[in-house]
């Protein structure tokens, strides 16, 4: 099956700081690739959708000057947390969907814990 | 817009009890519906799908069948093991709508 890695596994930083994670597919071309936020036993909250070489969009209440996503290649997107905070403190999962998939069924990577302090 | 409902846990069983986790889906078309498991510490896994009505997904011993009338797709295991203990996510999608899940039932399996 269609692989989906990220990195780092797990993060911690300190407030104010900026955190990069990396969200790749592996063996597959993802042309849209989707991130997540999931607080300790809760369900996953959609942050933003985005298209290879196109603006993501961002679901209402997500911050967008805060949230950076990138996705400047059909493999690799990119979620940088700006000035991070310790409420920004959570799991964070992306998933990919492309060419080897039925439309809109998405690969899930393993998630990245970021703690900041 | 599109929801998913399903059973709050969190779910206790013994080893070798049978499993139910109910799951309906509203939406405006006919979804596509998933189940997601999600191990401790890790991310999501697809655990299996239905693309249409009277759709059964299997896997792993775990089964669901994509129930038109009730838009219902309740997983099911016959003899559950202490390594299924983990989330499960019901989800689905129609049209061109992201993938919507339900809150996630915890299911801990005790020897």
């Amino acid at each position: 099956g269609a692989v989906v890695s990220q990195h780092p596994s797990w993060v911690i930083c300190k407030s104010g700081t900026s955190v990069k994670i990396e969200c790749r597919s592996l063996d597959f071309q993802a042309t849209t690739m989707f991130w997540y936020r999931q607080f300790p036993k809760q369900s996953l909250m959609l942050m933003a959708t985005s298209n290879e070489g196109s603006k993501a969009t961002y679901e209402q209440g997500v911050e967008k000057d805060k949230f950076l996503i990138n996705h400047a290649s059909l493999t690799l997107s990119t979620l940088t947390v700006t000035s991070a905070h310790p409420e920004d403190s959570s799991f964070y999962i992306c998933s990919a969907s492309g060419q080897l998939a039925d439309y809109n069924e998405q690969f899930f990577g393993p998630g990245t814990r970021l703690t900041v302090l | 817009g599109d929801s998913v409902t399903q059973m709050e846990g969190p779910v206790t069983l013994s080893e070798e009890a049978f499993l139910t986790i109910n799951c309906t889906y509203t939406a405006t078309g006919y979804p596509s519906l998933f189940w997601y498991v999600q191990y401790p510490g890790e991310g999501l896994q697809l655990l299996l799908k239905a693309t249409k009505a009277d759709d059964k997904g299997s896997n792993k011993g775990f089964e669901a069948t994509y129930r038109k009338e009730t838009t219902s797709f309740h997983l099911e295991k016959g003899s559950v093991q202490v390594s299924d203990s983990a989330v499960y996510f019901c989800a689905g999608y129609s049209g061109n709508t992201p993938l919507v899940f339900g809150k996630g039932t915890r299911l801990s399996v005790i020897a």
